[in-house]
């Protein structure tokens, strides 16, 4: 079992949909938790982190980490064209030591419909 | 140009062949790493480099050898290629400790080994 589990979809919405895309993983020590956003042919860009469990606001884009449920989940609102690409999570323990690294989820697929 | 970039973007070898990939920074960051994409596995690190002569090895290093002895610069060589090497290779780098998520990625090599 992979550590960290996500839908690879695809997933298709119209445009101005509320998304949701979900990850979940079994690494208790897991502390930092990231989405990336990657367009095709290119290299993925940071959008949102969290620490620890709550919520993040930031525009359009929500994350939210559910610690207990070892369950992350990022929305977005009012969805756009643009925000077509493969949205990847990413985890990491506490930064201390010397194993740093980031585990991936496989990544989504989603595509905003005009 | 300003930023992190990776050569050649495309790459088609054979079998045995040995094939180096080259990525250059220049924000004098000091932490670089090597990921594969693969479908299904999303982004897996192979090796990474806290600073310039430090490396270490990440989740899938066997066939992949490292080297930095400039820290702008961080080459991955294939030393003898293998069909199962057959993937996009992203280089990241880090500027502070301690924050991972801070991975600012090259735009990818697409490798073929036939």
């Amino acid at each position: 079992q992979k550590e960290v589990e996500q839908d690879p979809g695809p997933l298709s919405v119209p445009e101005g949909a509320i998304v949701s895309l979900n990850c979940t993983y079994s690494n208790s020590a897991f502390q930092y938790f990231m989405w990336y956003r990657q367009y095709s042919r290119k290299g993925p860009e940071l959008l949102m982190y969290t620490y620890s469990s709550g919520n993040k606001e930031d525009g359009r884009f929500t994350a939210q980490v559910d610690k207990s449920s070892k369950y992350i989940s990022l929305f977005i609102r009012d969805s756009q064209p643009s925000d077509s690409a493969t949205y990847l999570c990413a985890m990491e323990p506490s930064p201390s030591g010397s194993a740093r690294q980031l585990t991936f989820g496989s990544g989504t697929q989603l595509t905003v419909l005009p | 140009d300003a930023g992190i970039t990776q050569s050649p973007r495309y790459k088609i070898t054979e079998t045995g062949r040995q094939v180096t990939l080259m990525c250059h920074q220049t924000w004098s960051h000091s932490y670089m790493f090597w990921y594969r994409q693969d479908l299904g596995h999303g982004l897996r690190l192979i090796y990474y480099s806290a600073a310039a002569d430090i490396t270490d090895k990440g989740e899938v290093p066997d066939g992949y050898v490292v080297s930095r002895s400039k820290t702008e610069n961080f080459p991955l060589t294939l030393e003898s290629a293998t069909r199962s090497q057959t993937s996009v290779y992203f280089c990241a780098s880090c500027g502070r400790e301690g924050l991972l998520y801070e991975q600012y990625f090259g735009p990818g090599t697409r490798l073929t080994v036939t």
